[in-house]
């Protein structure tokens, strides 16, 4: 199956600072690729979703001017939480879809990445 | 609007087999059922998908009900690697180009 790499797997940072998660797919191109949050003992948010080559789409209630999302190739999309504050801490999921519409299993998902802000 | 209803956890011995049930009574005739799971701290997993046939892979079975209102993810002999969230999702496929949604799943445990 498609594989989708992100780094770091965690980060710890101070409040006020920037942070970058990379989302990667390794063995395909992905025109679109989502992001997404986990709180503890909470399901899978959706924040955005990111089309390479244009601007990401958000979701009610994520903050576009905090977390910035650029899709830059057909491999890569980053994730910057700008001003990183405590309530940030979360789990941030990226997925990867494959560029035929309609296949089953199209969305493949990154393993990752646990952000704590202190 | 939640589309599907799962039990928000269950138990399963080691080595029986883990039957997790979902409720889409609203389902469309175009909805497929899509099983994926999360194991804790990674990110989720397909398991399988199907339409209306009951549909079997080398991990689970889905057993999809003649009404389609509802289905039954199958483990045949669970192990406690299985221990994870499991999130049944409809989706139509002209929906392939937007993101998953993810309701609050089953948890389920295995043990030993």
């Amino acid at each position: 199956g498609a594989v989708v790499s992100q780094h770091p797997s965690w980060v710890i940072c101070k409040s006020g600072t920037s942070v970058k998660i990379e989302c990667r797919s390794l063995d395909f191109q992905a025109t679109t690729m989502f992001w997404y949050r986990q709180f503890p003992k909470q399901s899978l948010m959706l924040m955005a979703t990111s089309n390479e080559g244009s601007k990401a789409t958000y979701e009610q209630g994520v903050e576009k001017d905090k977390f910035l999302i650029n899709h830059a190739s057909l491999t890569l999309s980053t994730l910057t939480v700008t001003s990183a504050h405590p309530e940030d801490s979360s789990f941030y999921i990226c997925s990867a879809r494959l560029p035929t519409s309609g296949q089953y299993n199209e969305q493949f998902f990154g393993p990752g990445t646990r952000l704590t802000v202190l | 609007d939640a589309k599907t209803t799962q039990p928000p956890s269950m138990d399963c011995a080691e080595g029986r087999a883990a039957n997790l049930p979902c409720n889409h009574s609203t389902i469309s005739g175009n909805e497929y059922v899509y099983w994926y799971r999360q194991i804790h701290s990674q990110g989720p997993q397909y398991i399988i998908h199907g339409l209306k046939n009951n549909e079997t892979n080398e991990m689970a079975s889905l057993i999809i009900t003649e009404d389609r209102k509802s289905s039954t993810l199958i483990l045949p002999h669970a192990t406690l690697r299985d221990t994870a969230v499991y999130y049944c999702i409809v989706r139509a496929n002209d929906q392939a180009g937007t993101a998953l949604i993810f309701g609050k799943g089953t948890t389920l445990s295995v043990s030993s």
